[in-house]
């Protein structure tokens, strides 16, 4: 399966800033998408981003508060906006497809203050 | 009826010792079915597929009911290693689209020397 690479793997974040993560992928996949875990909580799905388009965001999240970039075929950022406590999280970033396993990365460990 | 039920646990066995775990998901259009294992701190991970017919793969063996929609993991010989959040995941439809990945809250498994 795909190696998936992700920066920063922690950070420790002042309320009202913003932090752009990065997934890094060894191969071309076609869909690549973003969750977000809270604690003690299940995975949930934030958007889907196909290079070429525009991310589809689930309910709940929007554009203005996780803006993702999709400029190839091996690389995605999703940025959390205008941070408050309540987005410290484990933010994941994952290849495959819908229907099909998906393979993710190591996540990034946000905490804000 | 939340999407993708499981027992939190935590369930804390023995070495040796055979654990089931069990999860039941509300769609009954659902198509694909899988289990992860999540270690603490880590991401989630691949476990297997599980298929109509139920499969297994050493130690583990899935099975799926759709009559009931249960899915099942079955872990015999329980290894310390094996201690891990077990996370039950279904592809949801939604008035004949197909949908994302829904995972469940996880069940944590404890083996104990």
């Amino acid at each position: 399966s795909a190696v998936i690479s992700q920066k920063p793997s922690r950070d420790i974040c002042q309320r009202g800033t913003s932090l752009t993560i990065q997934c890094q992928v060894d191969s071309q996949v076609t869909m690549m998408f973003w969750y977000r875990q809270q604690p003690g909580q299940s995975l949930t799905l934030i958007a889907t981003a196909n290079q070429g388009s525009e991310a589809t965001y689930e309910s709940g999240f929007v554009i203005d508060k996780f803006p993702i970039s999709r400029p190839n075929l091996t690389f995605s950022t999703l940025t959390v906006s205008n941070m408050s406590p309540e987005d410290s999280s484990i933010y994941l970033c994952s290849v495959g497809a819908r229907d099909q396993p998906q393979h993710f990365g190591d996540g990034t460990r946000l905490s804000i203050l | 009826r939340k999407e993708v039920e499981q027992d939190p646990g935590p369930f804390n066995v023995p070495e040796g010792a055979t654990v089931a775990f069990n999860c039941t998901y509300s769609n009954s259009a659902s198509q694909s079915f899988f289990w992860y294992r999540q270690d603490c701190r880590k991401e989630p991970k691949l476990l297997m597929s599980v298929y109509s017919s139920g499969n297994e793969d050493g130690r583990f063996t899935a099975q799926l009911n759709r009559a009931s929609q249960y899915i099942s993991l079955l872990i015999r010989d329980s290894k310390l290693s094996d201690s891990a959040t077990y996370l039950c995941v279904v592809n949801m439809w939604y008035g004949g689209s197909q949908g994302n990945l829904i995972f469940g809250k996880g069940t944590k498994l404890s083996v104990k020397p």
